[in-house]
């Protein structure tokens, strides 16, 4: 199956820095999802970001899927980032979701 | 605009019990899928289910659970006979097509005593 790697596992910013997260994934895919998972446990939809950059604040993400990766960057970091970043694909002519294993991110004030 | 909606959002069984997780997805969306997240990992795919069709169960354990999304109410997984290694946070998803975005609910967060 699929794999999908993300880099780094674990990440400890101080607040107001700047973060790149990577994904790495082997196979096509038809969708590529960017989360948030807060310490309370919610999953936040952050990108649908099969190809391309899209950005939402400050958030931003790009895709690449010609070359299987995808990068997301935090700017100004804010303790409120705390948390697990998780990227999730779906391979081409399929419809699960095949999670990586998360960046688990701390930002100190 | 309401989110997925499940609930509860906590829940206690005694070992043997049964669990009952519902699901409503957004307005709108007819694709429903239920994943699992064991302590510490990603969330895994466990049942990608259509109104009263169950279109791919390949993740779900070959016993014990369940699930459906009947025509009327919200999609419902059910977990028999629980045993502690059904402690977990179970969470689902809906999207309106597929590919599309999946939109996630809170998730339950299951305890076995």
């Amino acid at each position: 199956g699929i794999q999908v790697e993300q880099s780094p596992p674990d990440l400890i910013l101080q607040e107001g820095a700047n973060s790149t997260l990577r994904c790495n994934f082997s196979d096509s895919v038809n969708n590529l999802q960017w989360f948030h998972q807060n310490p309370w446990g919610q999953l936040i939809n952050l990108f649908y970001i099969p190809s391309g950059t899209k950005q939402n604040g400050r958030l931003s993400a790009t895709t690449v899927a010609t070359e299987r990766y995808s990068l997301l960057y935090i700017s100004s970091s804010q303790t409120t980032d705390s948390g697990v970043y998780f990227c999730a694909v779906v391979r081409d002519s399929s419809y699960k979701l095949i999670f990586g294993s998360g960046t688990r991110l701390l930002v100190r004030p | 605009n309401a989110g997925v909606m499940q609930n509860p959002r906590h829940l206690v069984r005694r070992r043997g019990q049964e669990a009952r997780l519902r699901c409503s997805p957004m307005k709108g969306h007819s694709h429903v899928y239920w994943y699992r997240q064991l302590p510490e990992e990603g969330l895994k795919f466990m049942v990608y289910l259509q109104k009263e069709n169950i279109i791919d169960e390949s993740g779900m354990p070959k016993e014990r659970f369940s699930a459906e999304f009947p025509k009327e109410g919200p999609s419902i997984l059910r977990i028999q006979q629980v045993v502690r290694g059904d402690s977990a946070a179970y969470f689902c998803a809906s999207s309106p097509d597929r590919p599309a975005t999946q939109h996630f609910g809170d998730g339950t967060r299951l305890s076995i005593l």
